[in-house]
């Protein structure tokens, strides 16, 4: 596709479950990067994938969080466990690499209750 | 924290008139890149600015960057309603490339 793609748009789960967020990135995009945003609040970063090298993990909340990237190119961001202040828009994003311009996707907004 | 910090949190604008909103950071930056958001979705790209550069177009955007005081300022020229959003600064730093973001200005253009 034209642009970073991410699904599901919206997901409502039950707390204590676990949940799969899907990211495409635009293709030829070496970095990807994922972001969540809760209501009314900035970004916050919470992991950074680059080529082959080790991702950057310094932003992930707890070890429910985890991220996977498949041959260079989808992500998955799973959380197990959620909780409530899990609730949040979680954004994926991807760039060429170093420092070029990061397109990012609509977002998967996800509610726990 | 490195991260940016807009100034002012929400402005509100008749159409027509400028918007202007400012960006401050803390340490030196490779780039600093703006986006827009309309209703807590996806952000929109809308220019990025070199730690060389001073100033950027882009249509009714103009984007301006002084290092020595580490901050930016987005102009939009012309308000429309559709430009009534959310405005992001974000910040890369030397050897790490992770986006730092400031909260947001909010933006209202009243008709």
């Amino acid at each position: 596709g034209a642009g970073v793609s991410q699904s599901p748009s919206n997901k409502v789960t039950e707390k204590g479950k676990d949940v799969e967020l899907r990211c495409d990135p635009i293709s030829g995009h070496t970095a990807l990067y994922w972001y969540r945003q809760s209501l009314g609040q900035g970004l916050e970063f919470l992991i950074y994938f680059q080529g082959n090298s080790a991702p950057d993990k310094s932003g992930l909340p707890s070890d429910r969080f985890s991220a996977e990237r498949t041959g260079g190119s989808v992500s998955t961001l799973t959380i197990q466990r959620t909780q409530q202040e899990d609730s949040a828009v979680y954004l994926c994003a991807s760039s060429l690499g170093g420092s070029d311009t990061i397109y990012f996707g609509e977002g998967s907004w996800l509610t726990v209750v | 924290s490195q991260q940016g910090e807009e100034d002012p949190q929400a402005l509100s604008i008749q159409e027509g008139e400028n918007a202007t909103m400012n960006c401050s950071y803390k340490t030196s930056i490779n780039n600093l890149q703006w986006y827009r958001q309309n209703s807590g979705r996806g952000l929109v790209h809308l220019i990025l600015i070199r730690s060389n550069e001073r100033e950027k177009h882009s249509g009714r955007l103009r984007v301006t960057l002084d290092t020595s005081k580490k901050s930016s300022s987005l102009l939009i020229t012309a308000s429309r309603a559709a430009d009534t959003a959310s405005y992001f600064c974000a910040t890369d730093y030397p050897n790490d490339y992770k986006l730092s973001f400031g909260a947001g200005t909010t933006v209202t253009v009243r008709a």
